[in-house]
Order: structure tokens, then C-alpha cells, then sequence
């Protein structure tokens, strides 16, 4: 079975400071992509990254970037310079190609605070 | 564009009537699916549509619930009859597999309060 595992259900950290998102996956798959979706008291799901597993290079949009490491089958958010909008739960997803079936599983989340 | 469009945004309702919760996915997508967010569960994938043709119902829970989409731009999911335990938050999403990389642009959400 494929599962998402986000270990660190609470985190928090300083304004201005790096904070790093863990997610890990398990998957016979080789070809898939991974996501970081953001979800803030507001409860809107929102896209924050995007990572496809034949890319070598790690994604970024702008504050965020990912350490995709595909051997170790980990896939981190790095967020610098931290906000206070950034207060939100992080959700990994992962969504494999092969099957066709354009499913995502879902990370059970880590609920991010930033301290002002 | 528009993004997702889910009604209503709230819906308080008793135990034992029927629930309608609609979405509009963002034009031209051709894929829909319908996700439930509960603290116990988290994220669970009910059902998803592409094309308008249900292709994986695996996650609807019991009878109770269906799902319909009759045309590209129009999708409802229905409770009959609710149940406190069906108390969450129902999301919308879709997504264009064929040109967007599969990413799922999600609705705003139905905060669904069975009494």
C-alpha cells in the first residue's frame, strides 16, 4: 500500500527564521509527483509546491523549496523567512502516475505556527 | 478565472434530513473529486469523476452518500439521510490531468453540522 507519513504533527517557529516540513513515502512507483498543500484557519486548500519525481532538480516558488531526496523517498518543505501568514497545516501529497488514476494521498498534516 | 465554487459555504442541518452540497470546477477541467476533512480521519477521498463518469466511488462510506455529475460544470453530493457522525468539512477539487500536471486546485470548502 502507498502511504504518506508527516511526522511532526506541530510545529512552530520564529518570524524571519527557516523552518523545514518533513514528509516520507513509501511506493513501488516510479514515475508520480509530490505536493505541499497549505491550509490556513481559513480551511482553503492551497497549492504551495510541486515536485515531479523524474526531476532531478528540487522545486522553489519564491519562500519555499523542497529537498527532494527519490532514493530515500523524502520529500522536505523548507520555508525561509518565515510569516506570520505562513501559520497554517502543511499537507503532503503524493499522487502516482502509472495507475492512471490521478489520486492523491494525503500526509496527515503538520499544523505550523509562526511567533511573531 | 474563477477558482472552485462550492455551496453552501455552512450548512446546519438535523439528524435525519437530506444534504445537497454543490460544486462548480473550474472550467475546463475535466477531473472532480470529493474529499472529506475530519480531525479523527483527515483528508479522505470520497469519489472522483473524470470526464462526468464516476471512476473510483471506493470511498464513499455507505449508501447514504452519492454523488452525481451531470454535466462538465456542475457536481453535487448528497446525504440521505445525515448523521451526526457525517458532521466535517467536504471539499471540492479538479484538476486537468492532460495539461497541468495533475495538480488539484481545491474549492473553499462545505462546513457540514449534523444535529
Amino acid at each position: 500500500a502507498q502511504t504518506v507519513t508527516q511526522s511532526q504533527p506541530e510545529m512552530s517557529v520564529q518570524e524571519a527564521e527557516t523552518v523545514t516540513l518533513s514528509c516520507t513515502y513509501d511506493t513501488s512507483e516510479s514515475n508520480y509527483y509530490l505536493f505541499w498543500y497549505k491550509q490556513p484557519p481559513s480551511r482553503q486548500m492551497i497549492l504551495v509546491i510541486r515536485q515531479e519525481a523524474y526531476k532531478q532538480q528540487n522545486a522553489t516558488e519564491n519562500r519555499f523549496s523542497v529537498n527532494f531526496q527519490k532514493a530515500a523517498k523524502s520529500f522536505s518543505l523548507k520555508i525561509s523567512d518565515s510569516q506570520l501568514g505562513d501559520t497554517a497545516m502543511y499537507f503532503c501529497a503524493f499522487m502516482p502516475l502509472t495507475s492512471g488514476t490521478y489520486k492523491y494521498i494525503f500526509g496527515t498534516g503538520t499544523r505550523l505556527k509562526v511567533l511573531a | 478565472d474563477a477558482g472552485v465554487i462550492q455551496s453552501p459555504r455552512h450548512e446546519v442541518t438535523e439528524m435525519g434530513q437530506e444534504v445537497t452540497l454543490r460544486c462548480k470546477p473550474i472550467s475546463g477541467h475535466n477531473s472532480l473529486f470529493w474529499y472529506r476533512q475530519t480531525m479523527m480521519r483527515g483528508l479522505e477521498l470520497l469519489i472522483y469523476f473524470n470526464n462526468n463518469v464516476p471512476i473510483d466511488d471506493s470511498g464513499m462510506p455507505e449508501d447514504r452518500f452519492s454523488a452525481k455529475m451531470p454535466n462538465a460544470s456542475f457536481s453535487t453530493l448528497k446525504i440521505q439521510p445525515s448523521e451526526p457522525r457525517d458532521s466535517a468539512v467536504y471539499f471540492c477539487a479538479s484538476s486537468r490531468p492532460d495539461k497541468e500536471s495533475d495538480t488539484q486546485y481545491f474549492g473553499p470548502g462545505t462546513r457540514l453540522t449534523v444535529l
